[in-house]
């Protein structure tokens, strides 16, 4: 079964918008990272945030960590066309070997 | 600065080959995985292997077998493929997190 599930699964905007997608988890985690796909390609590492930590930034991205609800929030700001992906949200519970992945949010960004 | 290196990028087999898809990492990452993944929905982890010399079972390992040949190299083998296992096979390798994916092998099995 799917630890993360990410909302909404499809996302359409212009350029220089913001995008923000929501990735909710079942159990308890140590960590939860982003990851971002290129069509075609492997998953690239976006940025981590431990389970201690409420809000984290890297460039444009900004991730918030609510453990309460267990759900996460991905912003992109002032999006690109080269931001055009599939973007991920994946999880390890203790242990820490096995990462579950969600089904991922695919964003548009029209030029 | 290879990274993870997946063989072959594709590949068409027949109901019942067998086959076997090499990874291999210049990271010098201690654990490496094997995922699938298929249309609308995330990574499965098939196996895993935390160290050299270890493998243990994701959450999809049913018709696969996998080996850890040294650091390096963790190769995930199909004995006898079935049209079930059509997907996009990815390795990762990562030491703590986060991991780091090759770029796929996409296998079709008519």
């Amino acid at each position: 079964s799917q630890q993360g599930e990410e909302d909404p699964q499809a996302l359409s905007i212009q350029e220089g918008e913001n995008a923000t997608m929501n990735c909710s988890y079942k159990t308890s985690i140590n960590n939860l990272q982003w990851y971002r796909q290129n069509s075609g390609r492997g998953l690239v590492h976006l940025i981590l945030i431990r389970s201690n930590e409420r809000e984290k930034h890297s460039g444009r991205l900004r991730v918030t960590l609510d453990t309460s609800k267990k759900s996460s929030s991905l912003l992109i700001t002032a999006s690109r066309a080269a931001d055009t992906a599939s973007y991920f949200c994946a999880t390890d519970a203790s242990g820490g070997f096995k990462t579950i992945f969600g089904a991922g949010t695919r964003l548009f960004v029209k030029a | 600065n290879a990274g993870v290196t997946q063989t072959p990028k594709f590949q068409v087999l027949k109901t019942g080959q067998s086959m076997t898809l090499q990874c291999a990492q210049d990271m010098n990452h201690n654990s490496m995985y094997w995922y699938r993944q298929d249309p609308g929905m995330g990574l499965r982890l098939i196996y895993y292997s935390a160290s050299e010399g270890t493998t243990d079972k994701g959450e999809v390992p049913n018709g696969y077998n996998v080996s850890r040949l040294n650091k390096r190299e963790f190769s995930l083998r199909l004995e006898s493929a079935a049209p079930s296992q059509t997907s996009v096979y990815f390795c990762a390798g990562g030491t703590g997190k986060p991991q780091h994916f090759g770029d796929g092998t996409r296998l079709s099995i008519l």
